[in-house]
């Protein structure tokens, strides 16, 4: 099992580039999320999606948006990069929202230039 | 406003003594706890769940308490070795959204 796979894992991008980050699950899990980690900040969620066929916001959704493809897919897609978006970001997925652990990808290391 | 709170400072403890990390927070009712532990360059990984009608959650030499009076969890390491050194985040799940919120974390640092 490989459990939840995150592409890239090193990506740096100029201001105004887009591109999007992808992640796949191989659990069966009905939820998946994007977190951000940025140094003194923790993990906060931009975006997240309860099962299939739905997304919601997060916390910091700006500046981001998300497709959850199937079961397995979620990406983040960011449309117009911005300094500020450099980060470290997790995938993460659990068997239903909220209730259950959370499984976390190794993570993409965004640098914005 | 709603905070998870988490000693920003790392936590130096020498090798065999009990370690023990804090997680405050306001504005909240969680319905769930969870403790993750997260290593340099790695995403979190799950240790333990305890629920609000839980006090005291254990599993090996790690123990979980949940005092929702005080709006508190505390995690504790018993006979900790340096490979215990890593940071360790408290995520709260609350009633109403289920969203899974993160505090900042703490850097445990055991010496041998």
């Amino acid at each position: 099992n490989a459990g939840v796979t995150q592409t890239p894992k090193f990506q740096v991008l100029k201001t105004g580039q887009s591109m999007t980050l992808q992640c796949a699950q191989d659990m069966n899990h009905n939820s998946m999320y994007w977190y951000r980690q940025d140094p003194g900040m923790g993990l906060r969620l931009i975006y997240y999606s309860a099962s299939e066929g739905t997304t919601d916001k997060g916390e910091v959704p700006n500046g981001y948006n998300v497709s959850r493809l199937n079961k397995r897919e979620f990406s983040l897609r960011l449309e117009s990069a911005a300094p500020s978006q450099t980060s470290v970001y997790f995938c993460a997925s659990s068997e239903y929202q909220g209730g259950t652990e959370a499984f976390f990808g190794q993570g993409t290391r965004l640098t914005v230039v | 406003s709603q905070k998870i709170e988490q000693n920003s400072e790392a936590l130096n403890i020498q090798e065999g003594k009990t370690a023990t990390l804090t997680c405050n927070y306001t504005n909240y009712s969680p319905a769930y706890l969870q403790w993750y532990r997260q290593d340099p360059g790695r995403g979190p990984v799950f240790l333990l769940l305890i629920r609000e009608n839980e006090k005291e959650k254990r599993k090996e030499r790690l123990k979980v308490t949940f005092d929702t009076t005080l709006k508190q969890s505390l995690f504790h390491i018993t006979a900790s070795q340096p490979a215990d050194s890593a940071t360790y985040l408290c995520a709260l799940v609350r009633n109403a959204g289920n969203m899974l919120t993160f505090g900042g974390g703490t850097r445990l640092m055991v010496k041998p």
